[in-house]
């Protein structure tokens, strides 16, 4: 079985911080892991993904997430919050051939002017 | 190609009617995935489609509510005799193969209102 744990539903950062968001997975099998970004009443817009190549991984908007197999951790980060990061942020985790998504709650990530 | 395409945006039905979703996938994805989403929650999987072959159905798939992908291409969704319950945001994604590497593209959802 596959399992997300995403702590705290809320994170308030000024513009220009650090945006940290916390992810970690539990999985018997090697993951592949997702960050997906969600606007009001929106879908859901992939970030970012890991699949087993580099630990650090890059995706739009200037986000980056690192891969810790020994923390089982998939923590996003941005170096300089804007105002337009405000949304809810989804990690997910998916395994073996049957790709479904296991999504953690979500946090609300909230900028400060 | 304009994405995953869901219709309708919004449904508000009354409970015990039927109600039917339609999902519209990248043309070249093989694989199509219906979710639900609550309110404060994150998605959760309720089944996926292999080209026209229904492969996995989540437990949170009761018998009012079916599935179909004719010929490998749209979806629809229908719930039977709707419940408060099940008002949620319904979510479609597509993928070519498993999506591990080329991601998984999801549409906008269609929000459901059952009163």
């Amino acid at each position: 079985a596959q399992s997300v744990t995403q702590l705290g539903s809320h994170v308030s950062v000024s513009e220009g911080a650090l945006v940290l968001l916390r992810c970690n997975y539990s999985s018997s099998v090697p993951p592949y892991l997702f960050w997906y970004v969600q606007y009001p009443n929106q879908g859901l817009q992939l970030l970012l993904k890991y699949t087993s190549a580099a630990t650090l991984v890059k995706g739009i908007n200037g986000f980056e997430a690192e891969f810790k197999k020994s923390e089982t951790s998939f923590h996003l980060t941005k170096p300089s919050a804007h105002m337009s990061d405000a949304a809810e942020y989804f990690c997910a985790v998916s395994t073996g051939a049957n790709s479904k998504l296991t999504f953690g709650k979500g946090i609300t990530l909230s900028v400060r002017p | 190609d304009t994405g995953v395409s869901q219709n309708p945006r919004h449904k508000i039905t009354k409970r015990g009617q039927n109600v039917t979703f339609r999902c519209d996938p990248i043309s070249e994805h093989n694989r199509l995935y219906w979710y639900r989403q609550t309110l404060g929650q994150g998605p959760e999987f309720l089944t996926y489609f292999q080209n026209e072959a229904q492969l996995e159905k989540s437990r949170l798939l009761s018998d009012r509510f079916s599935a179909e992908r004719p010929k490998g291409s749209f979806s629809t969704l229908e719930i039977q005799r709707t419940e408060q319950g099940d008002s949620a945001m319904y979510l479609c994604a597509s993928s070519s193969g498993t999506g591990h590497f080329d991601g998984y593209t999801f549409g906008s959802g269609t929000r459901l209102t059952v009163v």
